[in-house]
């Protein structure tokens, strides 16, 4: 299917664990963003790619691991989970950073970490 | 203070109504987007705007860049657009979104 996808959907894990979020585009954005939602908080950029290979740090980039080898794909991963990584994780894609290009979202994966 | 500020917070309001939601921020920007959030929903992107004002259906986008400052309006409100609406905005220079918290709407029929 056309767009961006994201997998799963929801999660649940425990403390300690590794976990992978996904996130696919089929537009051949060059840009791709995983933020993630809390009460209180809005959304924070955890990390960003600007091309595949190239990744760099966002606002909340502590716990999280990054890669993109491939245009089209942008795994999140959570090396060992915590209690306080609990959130709604968007992945979102963008045809260029600069300029006014919009953002486009995927999804979300509700993850809860016990 | 955050760079993005929204008001209110929380609106209800009866169908039918005209619904405005602010959006103030204290930098340069190169755009700004208004973004909607349905519960237990994605996000989907209502308006991107550098300057003036948009139009799409019964929702309206102005900004104000000298004042910065931007509104979103809803004319004849319906139940439908209940949601949370998220303004943003893109710091000139800088390779990121910035978020307001967000204004949750409920329009009651």
């Amino acid at each position: 299917d056309a767009g961006i996808t994201q997998s799963p959907r929801y999660k649940i894990t425990e403390t300690g664990r590794q976990v992978t979020l996904m996130c696919h585009q089929t537009w051949s954005h060059s840009y791709m963003f995983w933020y993630r939602q809390d009460l209180g908080h809005g959304l924070r950029l955890i990390y960003y790619s600007a091309a595949a290979d190239i990744t760099d740090k966002g606002e909340v980039p502590d716990g999280y691991v990054v890669s993109r080898s491939k245009t089209e794909n942008f795994p999140l991963t959570l090396e060992s989970a915590t209690r306080s990584q609990t959130s709604v994780y968007f992945c979102a894609s963008s045809e260029r950073e600069e300029g006014t290009y919009e953002q486009y979202f995927g999804p979300g994966t509700r993850l809860t970490v016990t | 203070k955050n760079e993005v500020e929204q008001s209110p917070q929380n609106l209800t309001a009866q169908e039918g109504e005209f619904i405005t939601i602010n959006c103030s921020y204290s930098v340069g920007i190169s755009a700004l987007h208004w973004l909607q959030q349905h519960p237990g929903g994605g996000i989907v992107s209502l308006f991107m705007l550098s300057s003036g004002k948009k139009k799409h259906g019964r929702l309206i986008a102005t900004i104000n860049i000298q004042e910065k400052h931007s509104s979103l309006h809803i004319t004849a409100s319906h139940p439908r657009d209940s949601a949370v609406y998220i303004c943003a905005v893109r710091i000139q220079g800088a390779q990121k979104l910035v978020f307001g918290q967000g204004t949750r709407l409920t329009i009651n029929p």
